[in-house]
C-alpha cells in the first residue's frame, strides 16, 4: 500500500514551458486536492477533485489546470510555466466520509527560472 | 472570509521544555480540525484531528490539543519537547458538512527549532 505518489520529485523549468505533475493514490478515495507550500505561506489549495470526471477551482487556481480521468489519478498541468509558480507541490486525498482526514504525497519541488 | 491563523511563525526551545503553539480560525459553521507535522525534507503527516466530542485530543507522540469553541482556538501542546520535535507544524481547519468537499485551510505554519 503506497498511499499517495507523486511524480516527478523535483524538476528546473524555464519560463514559458510546460509539464504535468501526476498524482496517484491507492486508497480508493474518492477526493484528490493539489496545494502549493511558500515558505510563510502555509499551503494554498489551487484544485480539487471530488470525483472521477471532477474538478474544482481552489484558492489559488491560475496559471494551472488539472484533470481527473481515473479516480486514483490526479494530474496538474502548468500550460506556460511562470517564476511565480517557483513552489512544493503536494497532492493529497480522502474519503467521502468525515472527518476528512487527508493524506499527503512526498512532494514535488519545481523551480522556474 | 475563512482563514486560519498561527501565532507564532518561529519557536525556539530547550529539550524538556513544554510547548504550546496557538491557533485561532474563522470559518461559518461546524469544523473539523487538524494539526499536520512536516519534518525536515518530509510530507505532512497528521498529528492529531478533532470532529467531536472531548475538546481534548490526543495524538501521536506525546502532543494533544483543545478545542475551545468560544475561543475559535485549536492550541497544540507538548509537556516536554525532544530535538526530533523540530519541524513545521500546521493547524488546518475544514468544515464538517459532506458537500464542502473536505478542503482544507491552513494555517502559516509554526517552524519549531529544539536545541539539544
Amino acid at each position: 500500500n503506497a498511499g499517495v505518489t507523486q511524480t516527478p520529485k523535483f524538476r528546473v523549468l524555464k519560463t514559458g514551458q510546460s509539464m504535468t505533475l501526476l498524482c496517484a493514490q491507492d486508497m480508493n478515495h474518492e477526493y484528490m486536492y493539489w496545494y502549493r507550500q511558500d515558505p510563510g505561506m502555509g499551503l494554498r489549495l489551487i484544485h480539487y477533485s471530488v470525483g472521477e470526471g471532477t474538478t474544482a477551482k481552489g484558492e489559488v487556481p491560475d496559471g494551472y489546470n488539472v484533470s481527473r480521468l481515473k479516480k486514483q489519478n490526479f494530474l496538474l498541468g502548468l500550460e506556460s510555466a511562470a517564476p511565480s509558480q517557483t513552489s512544493v507541490y503536494f497532492c493529497a486525498s480522502t474519503r467521502t466520509s468525515g472527518p476528512y482526514e487527508q493524506y499527503f504525497g512526498p512532494g514535488t519541488r519545481l523551480t522556474v527560472t | 472570509a475563512q482563514s486560519v491563523s498561527q501565532h507564532n511563525h518561529h519557536v525556539i526551545l530547550s529539550e524538556a521544555a513544554s510547548l504550546e503553539l496557538g491557533c485561532n480560525y474563522s470559518y461559518g459553521g461546524t469544523v473539523n480540525l487538524f494539526w499536520y507535522v512536516q519534518y525536515p525534507g518530509q510530507h505532512l503527516q497528521l498529528l492529531l484531528k478533532y470532529f467531536s466530542g472531548d475538546p481534548l485530543v490526543k495524538g501521536i507522540k506525546g502532543f494533544e490539543a483543545e478545542f475551545i469553541k468560544s475561543k475559535f482556538s485549536f492550541n497544540l501542546r507538548k509537556p516536554s519537547v525532544q530535538w526530533s520535535d523540530t519541524a513545521e507544524y500546521f493547524c488546518a481547519v475544514s468544515s464538517s458538512f459532506y458537500n464542502q468537499g473536505g478542503k482544507l485551510i491552513f494555517g502559516q505554519g509554526t517552524e519549531l527549532s529544539v536545541k539539544p
